[in-house]
């Protein structure tokens, strides 16, 4: 139990679909992260937050949205995903993006499968 | 790109030590070297990380070398809990995208009975 916690942790989607995955973090943390990992790929940073602000896209498609309401939630909204998106994705909390070095927390993580 | 080189895969005797290597000998001044590991299908743990000196907690040390361009990561008492891909990474300490954790492949630890 690393106090980030992921919803859902497994989800099935089609291409027309609409979802969004959610991560809450328990440990006091201001910035927040959005990870992908594929199959037999490295992690790849998708989005940074700090303090609510995004500071951060990693030159992610326009499918994939970000939201940060407040320091502890963070939320990634999905429509018209594409086979190709089906991975792993976590998120991560660290107590400040902007000064360190702080160590990052992981959740979970949630399987997506877009069929 | 990662900027540290890993050994693929490495097994280890439960009991024994887990010596994991990692080289990164184009290290800046400022950045630190910090290891994670993945345990399969879970999010990364973070382990430790250090800047110049030698480091130890309870789950493991950390050996820097003088000229900081090679590290070693030491679990004492490895056990089957301890199979892992394990990430050496990194980075300044401070953010924006030279703060970020780039993740390379690592080192697939396997701890055998």
């Amino acid at each position: 139990e690393t106090g980030v916690t992921q919803t859902p942790r497994h989800l099935v989607m089609g291409m027309t679909n609409k979802k969004s995955l959610k991560c809450e973090q328990h440990l006091g943390h201001n910035a927040m992260y959005w990870y992908k990992q594929s199959a037999k790929k490295p992690l790849e940073l998708m989005f940074v937050y700090n303090f609510k602000e995004q500071t951060e896209n990693n030159s992610v498609p326009s499918r994939f949205s970000p939201e940060c309401p407040n320091s502890s939630h963070l939320f990634l909204h999905l429509h018209t995903l594409q086979p190709e998106d089906s991975a792993l994705y976590l998120c991560a909390s660290s107590q400040d993006e902007g000064r360190g070095p702080y160590e990052q927390y992981f959740g979970p993580g949630t399987r997506l499968t877009v069929t | 790109d990662a900027k540290t080189t890993q050994p693929p895969s490495m097994d280890c005797a439960e009991g024994r030590a887990a010596n994991l290597p990692c080289n990164h000998s184009t290290i800046s001044g400022n950045e630190y070297v910090y290891w994670y590991r993945q345990i399969h299908s879970q999010g990364p743990q973070y382990i430790i990380h250090g800047l110049k000196n030698n480091e130890t907690n309870e789950m493991a040390s950390l050996i820097i070398t003088e000229d900081r361009k090679s590290s070693t990561l030491i679990l004492p008492h490895a056990t089957l809990r301890d199979t892992a891909v394990y990430y050496c990474i990194v980075r300044v300490g401070w953010g924006g995208s030279q703060g970020n954790l780039i993740f390379g492949k690592g080192t697939k630890l396997s701890v055998k009975p």
